[in-house]
């Protein structure tokens, strides 16, 4: 896997509202997906991994989907609040030890 | 309990300096990484070992090396520091089998290094 994207960059919401942003990877040779939440001077946390298609997770008001066929996921999240504002890597990984990042998309949720 | 550790948190040096960055993982894992977070904050994988084996070696400058003296430690040594390699560096491990079986990585802090 070498092209991942995700878009947008970078989203501005109010608490409360709803969004989702997306990870696009070439759907190829693909094995498992992660999206990891990456909070200003932190470390990023892994959210979750996905492995088949149409998988679905969900952890309280995060939610992610995955579509191998088409090579892409969804991460969306209900309700944001100020504490949710971070940015969202995606990381897929073909088979093997490499797994490679996307630029990620950085949320503002503004109280 | 850290479960991922990296010493120095900050390293300020000259140009030509040779540096080291230590990592430590107590998690047990068999995989540990050390990523470069450019100026553009992409994550980049720079190095990868299982079981103190080098798996992944990606297109640096042969002045990085890593050293893995055991599964739970791997070192980053960097030798005639540039300029250019002033940069966040983080480590991570995660319980990665031969087998395929894949887990979360766990990253460590971060290392910012300044180069003057």
């Amino acid at each position: 896997i070498l092209n991942v994207e995700q878009s947008p960059q970078s989203l501005h919401v109010q608490e409360g509202d709803s969004t989702n942003f997306t990870c696009s990877f070439p759907s190829s040779n693909f094995y498992a997906l992660h999206w990891y939440r990456w909070e200003t001077a932190k470390s990023p946390e892994a959210l979750f991994v996905m492995t088949l298609n149409g998988d679905e997770k969900k952890k309280g008001r995060i939610s992610a989907t995955l579509n191998t066929k088409e090579g892409y996921s969804y991460l969306y999240i209900k309700g944001s609040q100020p504490e949710d504002s971070a940015t969202y890597l995606c990381a897929p990984k073909s088979g093997g030890f490499k797994t490679i990042f996307g630029a990620g998309t950085r949320l503002f949720v503004k109280a | 309990d850290t479960a991922v550790s990296q010493t120095p948190k900050y390293l300020v040096t000259q140009m030509g300096n040779d540096k080291s960055i230590k990592c430590e993982q107590n998690l047990g894992h068999d995989t540990m990484y050390w990523y470069k977070q450019d100026s553009k904050k992409f994550l980049k994988i720079m190095f990868s070992y299982n079981n103190k084996e080098l798996i992944i070696n990606e297109t640096v400058p042969n002045r990085f090396s890593p050293k893995s003296p055991d599964k739970a430690h791997l070192n980053l040594h960097i030798n005639s520091l540039e300029l250019g390699d002033s940069a966040v560096y983080f480590c991570a491990s995660s319980q990665d089998r031969m087998d395929g079986s894949y887990n979360e990585q766990f990253f460590g802090p971060g290392t910012r290094l300044t180069v003057l």
